[in-house]
């Protein structure tokens, strides 16, 4: 079975440029999440998807951060402007519903802005 | 977000020991856990899960331990070997289902 796709794998830009994520969850998994994991800390859950539709955004810097699912398959995160606090790594993850089943991660993309 | 805490940021122990790596979690409404090992440059992978009407489950050399009146939860490595070097995060789906909230993770060293 085909783990959860991202790309890319790295990208650097500079403040106030923009960025994409994209991001292939496994086939038939319902549920998508983005995560921003900071060097050092835990996942931070930005926003979860269930189908087409946002689950929560509650943490999503919504004047710079944007996502979409528009089919219920892939999704894309964008950033713009970027900031030199967004330096992460971004990690989608996937699971077969919202009703307690383990999420699978991709490898993420990691970000620098400088 | 919840608040998800491990007692030791980092752990050293020698291959072949048993690992035990500890986490606290703050929301008692919490039903569901999981333990994830996350490799330098990759995703977290699921190792264990634990639902709250357990106490115990052990999947090959991990096992998972969940005290639901201190909200306490643990990983029990058996044997432990070079490639469980890894950092390891517990996470909780506090009262949301699915949505989990991460601890800030504990470094394992396996000595050889």
């Amino acid at each position: 079975e085909a783990g959860v796709a991202q790309s890319p794998r790295y990208k650097i830009i500079e403040k106030r440029q923009s960025v994409a994520f994209w991001c292939n969850p496994i086939s038939g998994h319902a549920t998508l999440y983005w995560y921003q994991q900071i060097l050092g800390q835990g996942p931070k859950l930005l926003i979860q998807f269930q189908n087409n539709g946002v689950v929560d955004d509650s943490q999503l810097p919504k004047d710079r951060f944007s996502a979409e699912r528009l089919k219920g398959v892939d999704s894309t995160l964008k950033i713009q402007p970027a900031k030199l606090e967004d330096s992460a790594v971004y990690l989608c993850a996937s699971s077969l519903s919202f009703l307690n089943t383990e999420a699978f991660f991709g490898q993420g993309t990691r970000l620098t802005v400088v | 977000g919840e608040n998800v805490g491990l007692h030791l940021p980092t752990l050293s122990v020698q291959e072949g020991d048993n690992s035990i790596i500890n986490c606290a979690y703050s929301n008692s409404a919490s039903d569901y856990f999981i333990w994830y090992k996350q490799e330098s440059g990759k995703g977290p992978q699921f190792i264990i899960d634990i639902r709250s009407n357990m106490d115990k489950r052990q999947g090959q050399r991990v096992t998972v331990l969940l005290n639901k009146t201190v909200k306490h939860l643990s990983l029990q490595i058996a044997a432990t070997q070079p490639g469980d070097s890894a950092v390891y995060f517990c996470a909780e789906n506090g009262y949301n289902f699915n949505k989990f909230y991460f601890g800030s993770g504990t470094k394992l060293n396996v000595k050889p």
